[in-house]
Parts: C-alpha cells; sequence; structure tokens
C-alpha cells in the first residue's frame, strides 16, 4: 500500500484567506485525488489530480475555489481559496492502486476551522 | 445518481457479540466493494475488500457480497471496544469510489 503524507494537519484560518494543503506520496501513482468531509459525513470527492493535465472537478466544485496542482506523479496541492466558515472540514488526499478497482489509501486529513 | 446507503446508527453492541454492518449499492455494473473504519478524527482506513458473491473472512472480519441483491455487509465477531468507530462503505463504479454516508459502531463493555 502507498504511503501518503498530508499537511498540515490542522490549522485555523481567518475567513477571506487561503490555504494550502500538500499531499506527498511514496510512490509513483497515475491519479490523486481530494476529498472533502464535513463534520458527522461521508467522504464527498472534491476532484481527481491527473499529472501533466488540468484536474477534474465534481459537480459543485470550482477550480477558482480549490485550485489544484500536480506537478509529478508523487506531489499534489490543494488550496482552498476565500476560506469562509463553511469551508471548516476535513480534507483528505487519496490514491489508488495503478489497477483499476481498487481499494483507496488516505493521507492522514487536514482538520481546517475558519473563523 | 449512482448511491451507496448505509444506516447511520449509532449501533450498539454488547463486548463479545456480532455487529452487523449493512450496505446497499444502485449500480449494479459495481465489481468491487470495501469496507473502510474510521475513527473520529482520523481517515478511513481499509478493513475489508470483497469482489465476488459469497462471504470473505479475515480474522474477527467476515464480509458477505450478494450482486443479485446489490448488498454487501461487514460482520465483526467477538466486538471489542476498540472496534467502536464509523464504518465506511465504499462501492467501486466506473473506476470511481462512491461512498455511503457511514455507521456509527458503538461496542458497551
Amino acid at each position: 500500500s502507498a504511503v501518503i503524507s498530508q499537511k498540515p494537519s490542522r490549522d485555523i484560518c481567518q475567513r477571506g484567506t487561503s490555504l494550502t494543503i500538500q499531499c506527498q506520496v511514496d510512490s509513483q501513482v497515475t491519479m490523486m485525488f481530494w476529498y472533502r468531509q464535513q463534520p458527522g459525513q461521508s467522504l464527498t470527492l472534491i476532484a481527481t489530480a491527473n499529472q501533466g493535465s488540468e484536474a477534474t472537478y465534481e459537480s459543485g466544485f470550482v477550480i477558482d475555489k480549490f485550485p489544484i496542482s500536480r506537478p509529478n506523479l508523487t506531489f499534489s496541492t490543494l488550496t482552498v481559496s476565500n476560506m469562509s466558515p463553511e469551508d471548516s472540514s476535513i480534507y483528505l488526499c487519496s490514491v489508488d492502486g495503478e489497477q483499476v478497482n481498487t481499494e483507496a489509501f488516505f493521507g492522514q486529513g487536514t482538520r481546517l476551522t475558519v473563523v | 445518481q449512482k448511491e451507496v446507503e448505509q444506516n447511520s446508527g449509532p449501533l450498539s453492541v454488547p463486548e463479545g457479540a456480532i455487529a452487523s454492518l449493512n450496505c446497499t449499492y444502485s449500480d449494479r455494473g459495481s465489481q468491487s466493494f470495501f469496507w473502510y473504519r474510521q475513527y473520529s478524527g482520523k481517515s478511513p482506513e481499509l478493513i475489508m475488500s470483497i469482489y465476488s458473491n459469497g462471504d470473505k473472512e479475515d480474522g474477527r472480519f467476515t464480509a458477505q457480497l450478494n450482486k443479485a441483491s446489490q448488498y454487501v455487509s461487514l460482520l465483526i465477531r467477538d466486538s471489542q471496544p476498540s472496534d467502536s468507530a464509523t464504518y465506511l462503505c465504499a462501492v467501486s463504479s466506473n473506476y470511481q469510489l462512491i461512498w455511503g454516508a457511514g455507521t456509527k459502531l458503538i461496542i458497551k463493555p
């Protein structure tokens, strides 16, 4: 299984500011996924990040609000822009195996509180 | 809209008993099914995967899959307080994982 390092693990931010979350994987992966998990809720996919192309965003999420970078096969960042208290959530980076229909592996998550 | 349904709970089970967690899914074409455990404040961790009809056992955990009924379950035998967590069901559909809302399990000593 892949080892995923995500940072920061938590942050408290002022509304209107931006936070960039980093995700580093110990092996090369084609796709990296960014999820949001609001308190007491399940996982919601924000976007899928492929190296060398623009991220693919799910319905309800836009690039201006959640810009993603994927400079190489082991690293990605997610920025939460112009934050509001509604953005308070856990953000999770995930990868899967290189074969179709395999399980997901997660980073430790970033607990974001916007005040 | 492809969906995965779970009872949100909480499901309370006495220590030592069998905990039974259930999940239904809407996409008949799904081929892979996963159970994750998530402790409060932590990220999900995979505990079981199942790909074919029937039962799959791993220690105290048994996953059961019935594709005809579009139903997957997780049994935890000899439940321990450390099993108290939220259990997420995930189903692979069109190269994407569809997640259930999770069932909160409480094991009472």
